[in-house]
Formats: C-alpha cells, sequence, structure tokens
C-alpha cells in the first residue's frame, strides 16, 4: 500500500534553534518528494524537490535530504524563526500517473 | 499570490444543502485538481481535470461533482452537505497532465463550514 508518514505529528521548538522532521515512504515506483510549508489556513507553498538521484537539496534555511534506498526523507531548519510555524508536508509522487500521496505533516510552532 | 484563485474564501451553509466551489487555476496550466483538508487531517486527493475532461478520481463521495469549463476554471459542487463535510477545500494547478516541470499550484483554499 502506498502510505507516506511523517514524525513527529507536532513540535514546539525556540526560536534560533534547529530542527528536523521525517518523512518515510512506501509510495512506488517513485518519480520525486517534495516538501511543503502550508501555513494555518492557506493552500500548501513548495519548498524543495528531490528526484530519485539527489540526495540534499536545500533552499535558504530548508535543508531536505533524500535516501531512495530506504525510502526516507528529512527537512532540516537551521536558525528557526517565528515565522517559521506551520505545517510541513512530505507529498511523494508516482512515476507515470498522476498519484500524490500526502502526508499528514508536522506541525512546527516557534516560539520566542 | 500563487496564481491559483479560489472562491469563495469561506463558505457557512446548512445542512442538506448545495455548494459551488470555484477555482481558476494558474494562466497556463491546462490541469486542475481538487483536494480535501479535514481538521488535523493530511491532503485527500478528489477529482483531476485535464483541458475540460475528467482524468484521475479519489476518494470522492458520490454527493460530490466537479467540471472543467472551456476557460478552463473549474467547479466543484458540493451537495446535500453534512456536518462532516465541513473542511478547507484546495484546488492546484499544473501545466501538463501529469507533473509539470513547475510542479503542482495551490490555491489559498475555501473553508466550508457546514452547521
Amino acid at each position: 500500500k502506498n502510505q507516506v508518514e511523517q514524525s513527529p505529528q507536532s513540535l514546539i521548538i525556540l526560536e534560533g534553534k534547529n530542527c528536523t522532521l521525517q518523512c518515510n515512504y512506501t509510495v512506488s515506483p517513485f518519480s520525486n518528494l517534495r516538501w511543503y510549508k502550508q501555513d494555518t489556513g492557506r493552500g500548501p507553498v513548495s519548498l524543495t524537490i528531490m528526484t530519485f538521484s539527489e540526495n540534499t537539496k536545500s533552499n535558504g534555511r530548508y535543508t531536505a535530504t533524500l535516501d531512495a534506498d530506504t525510502k526516507q526523507s528529512s527537512l532540516h531548519i537551521t536558525a528557526s524563526q517565528l515565522s517559521d510555524s506551520a505545517s510541513y508536508i512530505c507529498v511523494v509522487i508516482q512515476t507515470g500517473a498522476n498519484n500524490l500521496f500526502f502526508g499528514t505533516g508536522t506541525r512546527l510552532t516557534v516560539i520566542p | 499570490d500563487s496564481g491559483v484563485t479560489q472562491t469563495p474564501k469561506h463558505l457557512i451553509t446548512a445542512t442538506g444543502q448545495r455548494v459551488t466551489l470555484r477555482c481558476s487555476p494558474r494562466s497556463g496550466d491546462l490541469s486542475v485538481y481538487w483536494y480535501q483538508q479535514s481538521l488535523d487531517q493530511g491532503l485527500q486527493f478528489l477529482i483531476q481535470y485535464y483541458n475540460g475532461e475528467e482524468r484521475a478520481k479519489g476518494n470522492i463521495l458520490e454527493r460530490f461533482s466537479a467540471q472543467q469549463f472551456p476557460d478552463l476554471h473549474s467547479e466543484l459542487n458540493l451537495s446535500s452537505l453534512e456536518l462532516g463535510d465541513s473542511a478547507l477545500y484546495f484546488c492546484a494547478s499544473s501545466v501538463s497532465l501529469g507533473e509539470g516541470a513547475e510542479g503542482y499550484t495551490f490555491g489559498s483554499g475555501t473553508r466550508l463550514t457546514v452547521v
């Protein structure tokens, strides 16, 4: 069964600290994996796109990793800011199909 | 502004009623996708249209239907509404039938509250 699981479900960190969010998937065949940031009541916004051959990709303070062998991805946030408070959603896309599989997200709260 | 426009932003209606949600895709995008996000739940794929034709169906109830018009805007119709239909409904668009080079772009959503 194609699934995407994220952990932790929620996370509270102090401003300026780093954190890492995890995504494990069983989707096959694999096309690519995306991390989205979703502010409360808003639509998801793409942060990174990881293809099969990419291990690490950075977007500012966000760094995503992908291990296609173990089917795991992580999103590392450096020097967190209050504006990082949001849900972070991992999405895995199947090859050759229009199927997107969404994780339920990690809700990150950054406190001063 | 993502370029995907959804209206209305908020909708409150009573059980048993029917509502229509509207989505205008980003300029140049031919595919439109509809998703439902219930409270504290992940995004659930409902249905996809490409250039006016239905191309993929997810967990969409029979009480729900959608269409895409010649100008490529799409409408999601929800009928015989139940309390459990209260959710955020997102529309996303992409250039091609599958995932375009630029990927999927989401609108800001319509928050539906059924009372």
